[in-house]
């Protein structure tokens, strides 16, 4: 069946870059894009960026200039880095397939000295 | 960037209302328009994709409107489960877009 995992650090310092990874399995990273969404405590879904089936990717023009997805298919994964982080992108950090019929469970990321 | 302005940002309602909740697109994006569901501390849920049609597992007192711009997601008869929260999502183009939010509660 379908599964998508997050993981990473949950405390990442402030102005220092975030790393995630989202491990799938059931489905093939050449055929599924992953979008990665965000939402901070009490707030909303923000939509991040998305890494095509082809390899290609898209980002959230709020974020692009901090963000990179890339992936390596035969580990099945997709990473997120994000760079000078603030306390404003503490948050839940999720990621999605294609579809968005399938989600990971979330990692929490804390920004904090 | 299409924006997505999602009404209302809070709907109290009652066991078997039958409630409404919206989402205008800023530009055309036909029916990229997908509806997610999302109680607390879990993962949103689709709902509804295609603007219309019913994802797997979805009750049938659930479903999706488009007229022009306008998107509605209709509870027809309110149950206790589906106390949550909502969110509408563009697909249409990169960058997506989501609603803003909508908490339906208990009256």
């Amino acid at each position: 069946q379908v599964q998508l995992k997050e993981s990473g650090p949950g405390l990442v310092q402030p102005s220092q870059t975030l790393s995630l990874t989202c491990t799938v399995s059931g489905l093939s990273l050449t055929s599924n894009s992953v979008s990665w969404i965000r939402q901070p405590p009490g707030k909303g879904l923000e939509w991040m960026g998305v890494i095509w089936s082809n390899g290609g990717t898209d980002y959230n023009s709020a974020i692009k200039s901090r963000l990179s997805i890339s992936r390596d298919t035969s580990k099945s994964q997709v990473f997120l880095k994000m760079n000078s982080l603030q306390t404003e992108d503490t948050a839940m950090y999720f990621c999605a397939r294609k579809g968005f019929d399938y989600w990971g469970q979330g990692v929490m990321v804390t920004v904090s000295s | 960037d299409i924006q997505m302005t999602q009404a209302p940002s809070s709907l109290p309602a009652s066991l078997g209302d039958r409630v409404t909740i919206t989402c205008r697109a800023s530009q055309d994006i036909g029916n990229y328009l997908r509806w997610f569901q999302q109680k607390p501390g879990k993962s949103p849920r689709l709902m509804i994709y295609g603007a219309t049609n019913l994802a797997a597992g979805v009750p049938s007192r659930f479903s999706g409107s488009r007229s022009g711009s306008d998107y509605s997601l209709t509870i027809s008869s309110l149950e206790s489960e589906d106390m949550a929260d909502y969110y509408c999502l563009q697909s249409k183009e990169s960058p997506f877009t989501f609603g803003s939010g909508t908490k339906l509660e208990i009256k």
